[in-house]
C-alpha cells in the first residue's frame, strides 16, 4: 500500500497567518498523464470529511482561494494563505491513484 | 445536491455480519462514472479506505478486507450496501458511505454523516 506521512501532526495556528501542511508518500504520484493524483480533505469538528483539493493543486467547487496545494511526485504540500477561525479541523492528504486508496494520519489545526 | 445516509446495527459480537446500508437521494446509483463505496475511520489508526462497487465498472476492495467484503448496489432502492462478515474489535469503527469519481480525476466527493459500529461481547 502507498503510505502517506503527513507533518506536522498538531499545528496551532494565529488567525490572520499562514499554515503549511506537508505529506510525502512512499511511491510516486506523479501518473503517466503528467497529474499527481493528490487530494486533500479537511474534517471539521463534528463534521464528515470534505474535499478541498483535487489533483494536487485543483481547488474543489466552493473551496475559498485561500487554500492551496502544490507539489509533484512524493512531496506535497497544503498552504493557507490567512487561517480564519472556521479552518479548525483535521486535515488529511489522500493519494487516489494506486488501490488500495490510502490516507495520511491527519494534521490537527486548532487557534492559539 | 447528492446526501447519502447510513444505517445500520450499531453494536455487533464477534464472529457476527455487520450489514450497513447507504440511502442516496439527488443521484441516481447508476449514474455513470461513478462508484458507491464505504470508508471507516478508527480512532487510532485514522481514515480507512475499504471498498466500492460500481453500476457498470466493477467493484474494488481493499486486500485488507477482500476475504470478509461485500459491496452491492440496490437499483430498485437507489441504495448500496456492506457486508463484513466474521467481525472482531479492530472492526469496531465510524463507517462513512461516500460517492467516489474515478474519471482520470479520482476522488471522493460526498460522504454520508457516519455511523459507529460497536464490537463488544
Amino acid at each position: 500500500d502507498v503510505v502517506m506521512t503527513q507533518s506536522p501532526l498538531s499545528l496551532p495556528v494565529t488567525p490572520g497567518e499562514p499554515a503549511s501542511i506537508s505529506c510525502r508518500s512512499s511511491q510516486s504520484l506523479l501518473y503517466s498523464n503528467g497529474k499527481n493524483y493528490v487530494n486533500w480533505y479537511v474534517q471539521r469538528p463534528g463534521q464528515s470529511p470534505q474535499l478541498l483539493i483535487y489533483l494536487a493543486s485543483n481547488r474543489a467547487s466552493g473551496v475559498p482561494d485561500r487554500f492551496s496545494g502544490s507539489g509533484s511526485g512524493t512531496d506535497f504540500t497544503l498552504e493557507i494563505s490567512r487561517v480564519e477561525a472556521e479552518d479548525v479541523g483535521v486535515y488529511y492528504c489522500m493519494q487516489p491513484l494506486r488501490s488500495p486508496w490510502t490516507f495520511g494520519q491527519g494534521t490537527k489545526v486548532d487557534i492559539k | 445536491q447528492v446526501q447519502l445516509q447510513e444505517s445500520g446495527p450499531g453494536l455487533l459480537k464477534p464472529s457476527q455480519t455487520l450489514s450497513l446500508t447507504c440511502s442516496v437521494s439527488g443521484g441516481s446509483v447508476t449514474r455513470g462514472n461513478y462508484f458507491w463505496g464505504w470508508v471507516r475511520q478508527h480512532p487510532e489508526t485514522g481514515l480507512e479506505w475499504i471498498g466500492c462497487t460500481s453500476y457498470s465498472e466493477g467493484t474494488y476492495y481493499n486486500p485488507s478486507l477482500e476475504s470478509r467484503v461485500t459491496i452491492s448496489l440496490d437499483m430498485s432502492q437507489n441504495h448500496f450496501s456492506l457486508k463484513l462478515n466474521s467481525v472482531t474489535a479492530a472492526d469496531s469503527a465510524l463507517y462513512y458511505c461516500a460517492r467516489e469519481s474515478r474519471t482520470g480525476i479520482n476522488y471522493i466527493d460526498y460522504w454520508g454523516q457516519g455511523t459507529l459500529v460497536t464490537v463488544s461481547s
